[in-house]
Protein backbone atom coordinates (compact mmCIF):
# COMPACT_ATOMS: atom_id res chain seq x y z
CA UNK A 1 0.00 0.00 0.00
CA UNK A 2 1.61 3.46 -1.10
CA UNK A 3 1.82 5.76 1.79
CA UNK A 4 0.51 8.39 0.96
CA UNK A 5 -2.64 7.94 -1.81
CA UNK A 6 -4.47 10.20 -4.06
CA UNK A 7 -7.09 10.05 -6.68
CA UNK A 8 -4.91 10.51 -10.22
CA UNK A 9 -8.01 12.56 -11.55
CA UNK A 10 -8.48 13.99 -14.13
CA UNK A 11 -10.81 16.12 -12.68
CA UNK A 12 -12.12 18.56 -15.76
CA UNK A 13 -14.52 21.09 -14.15
CA UNK A 14 -15.96 24.53 -15.98
CA UNK A 15 -14.04 28.13 -14.97
CA UNK A 16 -16.51 28.98 -11.77
CA UNK A 17 -16.84 25.32 -10.48
CA UNK A 18 -16.08 24.34 -6.77
CA UNK A 19 -13.75 21.18 -7.07
CA UNK A 20 -12.23 19.00 -3.73
CA UNK A 21 -9.19 16.60 -3.86
CA UNK A 22 -8.99 14.24 -1.06
CA UNK A 23 -5.90 12.02 0.30
CA UNK A 24 -5.49 8.83 2.69
CA UNK A 25 -2.08 8.59 4.33
CA UNK A 26 -0.88 5.32 6.06
CA UNK A 27 1.33 6.40 8.66
CA UNK A 28 -0.62 7.25 11.86
CA UNK A 29 2.63 9.09 13.26
CA UNK A 30 2.65 11.36 10.41
CA UNK A 31 3.65 14.79 11.73
CA UNK A 32 3.13 17.63 8.98
CA UNK A 33 0.89 18.17 6.02
CA UNK A 34 1.33 19.72 3.03
CA UNK A 35 -0.24 20.73 -0.33
CA UNK A 36 2.08 21.49 -3.65
CA UNK A 37 0.58 22.22 -7.04
CA UNK A 38 3.07 21.24 -9.81
CA UNK A 39 2.44 22.45 -13.91
CA UNK A 40 2.45 20.31 -16.39
CA UNK A 41 6.59 19.17 -17.01
CA UNK A 42 7.58 21.96 -14.25
CA UNK A 43 8.90 21.73 -10.96
CA UNK A 44 6.56 21.28 -7.71
CA UNK A 45 5.96 24.15 -5.55
CA UNK A 46 4.70 24.51 -2.09
CA UNK A 47 0.69 25.49 -2.72
CA UNK A 48 0.03 25.68 1.43
CA UNK A 49 0.28 23.81 4.30
CA UNK A 50 -2.63 22.01 6.15
CA UNK A 51 -3.11 22.45 9.87
CA UNK A 52 -5.55 20.39 12.56
CA UNK A 53 -7.99 23.33 12.57
CA UNK A 54 -8.59 23.54 8.61
CA UNK A 55 -6.90 26.47 7.23
CA UNK A 56 -7.71 29.00 4.47
CA UNK A 57 -5.93 30.81 1.34
CA UNK A 58 -7.93 32.87 -0.36
CA UNK A 59 -10.10 30.34 -2.78
CA UNK A 60 -8.25 27.66 -1.18
CA UNK A 61 -9.32 25.68 2.03
CA UNK A 62 -7.37 22.59 3.66
CA UNK A 63 -8.26 20.32 6.00
CA UNK A 64 -6.95 17.27 8.03
CA UNK A 65 -8.42 14.65 9.34
CA UNK A 66 -5.99 12.45 11.97
CA UNK A 67 -8.67 10.20 13.18
CA UNK A 68 -9.16 9.06 9.32
CA UNK A 69 -5.53 9.88 8.12
CA UNK A 70 -7.02 11.92 5.41
CA UNK A 71 -6.50 15.69 4.07
CA UNK A 72 -8.17 17.69 1.56
CA UNK A 73 -8.34 20.55 -0.70
CA UNK A 74 -10.97 22.57 -1.73
CA UNK A 75 -10.53 25.03 -4.69
CA UNK A 76 -13.65 27.70 -4.98
CA UNK A 77 -14.32 29.65 -7.85
CA UNK A 78 -11.98 27.80 -10.47
CA UNK A 79 -9.22 29.60 -12.85
CA UNK A 80 -8.30 28.28 -15.99
CA UNK A 81 -5.00 29.05 -14.10
CA UNK A 82 -5.55 26.42 -11.76
CA UNK A 83 -4.96 23.69 -14.10
CA UNK A 84 -2.37 21.76 -12.91
CA UNK A 85 -1.46 18.71 -10.54
CA UNK A 86 -2.09 18.69 -6.85
CA UNK A 87 0.33 16.77 -4.56
CA UNK A 88 -0.37 15.90 -1.31
CA UNK A 89 2.47 15.57 0.68
CA UNK A 90 3.37 14.20 4.66
CA UNK A 91 6.65 14.18 6.81
CA UNK A 92 6.53 10.38 8.27
CA UNK A 93 8.59 11.92 11.34
CA UNK A 94 9.39 14.90 13.04
CA UNK A 95 11.61 17.05 11.11
CA UNK A 96 11.50 18.04 7.08
CA UNK A 97 13.88 16.48 5.62
CA UNK A 98 11.83 13.59 3.98
CA UNK A 99 8.68 14.57 2.80
CA UNK A 100 6.40 11.52 1.20
CA UNK A 101 4.57 12.79 -2.02
CA UNK A 102 1.66 11.41 -3.44
CA UNK A 103 1.42 10.69 -6.98
CA UNK A 104 -1.06 13.81 -7.43
CA UNK A 105 -4.83 14.93 -9.12
CA UNK A 106 -4.49 16.28 -11.99
CA UNK A 107 -7.19 19.44 -12.29
CA UNK A 108 -8.43 20.40 -15.88
CA UNK A 109 -10.38 23.46 -15.41
CA UNK A 110 -11.92 24.82 -18.59
CA UNK A 111 -13.76 27.39 -20.18
CA UNK B 1 18.58 35.09 -7.35
CA UNK B 2 18.30 32.03 -9.52
CA UNK B 3 16.80 29.80 -6.48
CA UNK B 4 17.54 26.16 -7.52
CA UNK B 5 19.51 25.41 -10.74
CA UNK B 6 20.16 21.28 -12.89
CA UNK B 7 21.83 20.39 -15.41
CA UNK B 8 21.35 19.21 -17.89
CA UNK B 9 17.67 19.37 -19.20
CA UNK B 10 17.70 16.48 -21.23
CA UNK B 11 19.68 13.74 -21.16
CA UNK B 12 19.58 10.22 -23.52
CA UNK B 13 22.07 7.61 -22.08
CA UNK B 14 22.32 4.10 -23.38
CA UNK B 15 22.75 1.36 -20.72
CA UNK B 16 25.83 0.87 -19.12
CA UNK B 17 27.01 4.55 -19.61
CA UNK B 18 27.76 7.17 -16.66
CA UNK B 19 26.71 10.52 -16.37
CA UNK B 20 26.58 12.90 -13.10
CA UNK B 21 23.53 15.54 -13.05
CA UNK B 22 24.46 19.12 -11.18
CA UNK B 23 22.45 21.10 -8.90
CA UNK B 24 23.56 24.10 -7.10
CA UNK B 25 21.14 26.55 -5.36
CA UNK B 26 21.91 30.19 -4.35
CA UNK B 27 19.31 30.40 -1.34
CA UNK B 28 22.02 29.37 1.31
CA UNK B 29 19.73 26.33 2.33
CA UNK B 30 21.43 23.50 4.56
CA UNK B 31 19.25 20.84 2.99
CA UNK B 32 19.31 19.55 -0.02
CA UNK B 33 17.46 16.83 -2.07
CA UNK B 34 17.58 14.53 -5.14
CA UNK B 35 14.37 12.89 -6.50
CA UNK B 36 12.88 10.70 -8.96
CA UNK B 37 9.70 11.49 -10.76
CA UNK B 38 7.61 8.37 -12.74
CA UNK B 39 4.65 8.47 -14.20
CA UNK B 40 2.04 7.22 -11.41
CA UNK B 41 4.70 7.27 -8.51
CA UNK B 42 4.99 10.42 -7.54
CA UNK B 43 8.34 11.75 -6.12
CA UNK B 44 10.64 9.81 -4.50
CA UNK B 45 13.60 10.58 -2.74
CA UNK B 46 16.67 9.18 -3.93
CA UNK B 47 19.60 10.78 -1.66
CA UNK B 48 18.83 13.57 0.68
CA UNK B 49 22.22 16.15 2.88
CA UNK B 50 20.80 17.71 5.40
CA UNK B 51 23.84 19.89 6.33
CA UNK B 52 27.33 20.47 4.07
CA UNK B 53 29.48 17.13 4.38
CA UNK B 54 26.60 14.34 5.26
CA UNK B 55 24.69 12.61 2.98
CA UNK B 56 21.96 10.21 3.84
CA UNK B 57 20.09 7.33 1.41
CA UNK B 58 16.24 8.05 0.86
CA UNK B 59 13.48 5.69 -0.89
CA UNK B 60 15.68 4.51 -3.75
CA UNK B 61 19.31 5.15 -3.59
CA UNK B 62 20.47 2.08 -5.18
CA UNK B 63 22.41 2.82 -8.91
CA UNK B 64 23.00 6.21 -7.63
CA UNK B 65 25.70 8.06 -5.52
CA UNK B 66 25.50 11.64 -4.39
CA UNK B 67 28.42 14.35 -3.43
CA UNK B 68 27.51 17.17 -1.66
CA UNK B 69 30.62 19.65 -2.90
CA UNK B 70 29.51 22.47 -0.90
CA UNK B 71 27.14 23.88 0.49
CA UNK B 72 25.48 25.21 -2.89
CA UNK B 73 26.22 21.98 -4.97
CA UNK B 74 24.90 18.80 -4.56
CA UNK B 75 25.46 16.24 -7.75
CA UNK B 76 23.93 12.64 -8.56
CA UNK B 77 25.66 10.14 -10.49
CA UNK B 78 24.69 6.98 -12.05
CA UNK B 79 27.93 4.70 -12.83
CA UNK B 80 26.00 2.39 -15.19
CA UNK B 81 22.72 3.68 -16.27
CA UNK B 82 19.74 1.28 -16.77
CA UNK B 83 16.29 1.65 -18.54
CA UNK B 84 14.41 1.39 -15.19
CA UNK B 85 16.48 4.66 -14.56
CA UNK B 86 14.73 6.58 -17.08
CA UNK B 87 12.65 9.14 -15.64
CA UNK B 88 12.41 12.94 -14.71
CA UNK B 89 15.33 14.07 -11.96
CA UNK B 90 14.57 16.75 -9.73
CA UNK B 91 16.80 18.47 -7.24
CA UNK B 92 15.26 20.87 -4.34
CA UNK B 93 16.63 22.26 -1.29
CA UNK B 94 15.10 23.57 1.69
CA UNK B 95 16.24 25.76 4.91
CA UNK B 96 16.17 28.15 7.84
CA UNK B 97 17.66 31.15 6.11
CA UNK B 98 15.52 33.36 8.07
CA UNK B 99 12.64 33.82 5.55
CA UNK B 100 11.17 30.56 4.52
CA UNK B 101 9.24 27.78 6.61
CA UNK B 102 11.54 24.22 7.14
CA UNK B 103 9.30 22.28 5.54
CA UNK B 104 9.09 24.51 2.08
CA UNK B 105 11.38 22.36 -0.55
CA UNK B 106 12.35 24.49 -3.43
CA UNK B 107 12.57 22.32 -6.22
CA UNK B 108 14.86 22.76 -10.13
CA UNK B 109 13.16 22.68 -12.98
CA UNK B 110 14.26 19.11 -13.47
CA UNK B 111 16.45 17.16 -15.78
CA UNK B 112 14.39 14.17 -17.97
CA UNK B 113 16.58 11.15 -18.91
CA UNK B 114 16.44 8.28 -21.09
CA UNK B 115 18.70 5.44 -21.24
CA UNK B 116 17.82 3.18 -23.68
Amino acid sequence: RKEVEQDPGPFNVPEGATVAFNCTYSNSASQSFFWYRQDCRKEPKLLMSVYSSGNEDGRFTAQLNRASQYISLLIRDSKLSDSATYLCVVTPLRGYNKLIFGAGTRLAVHP
Amino acid sequence: NAGVTQTPKFQVLKTGQSMTLQCAQDMNHNSMYWYRQDPGMGLRLIYYSASEGTTDKGEVPNGYNVSRLNKREFSLRLESAAPSQTSVYFCASSGTSGREAPYEQYFGPGTRLTVT
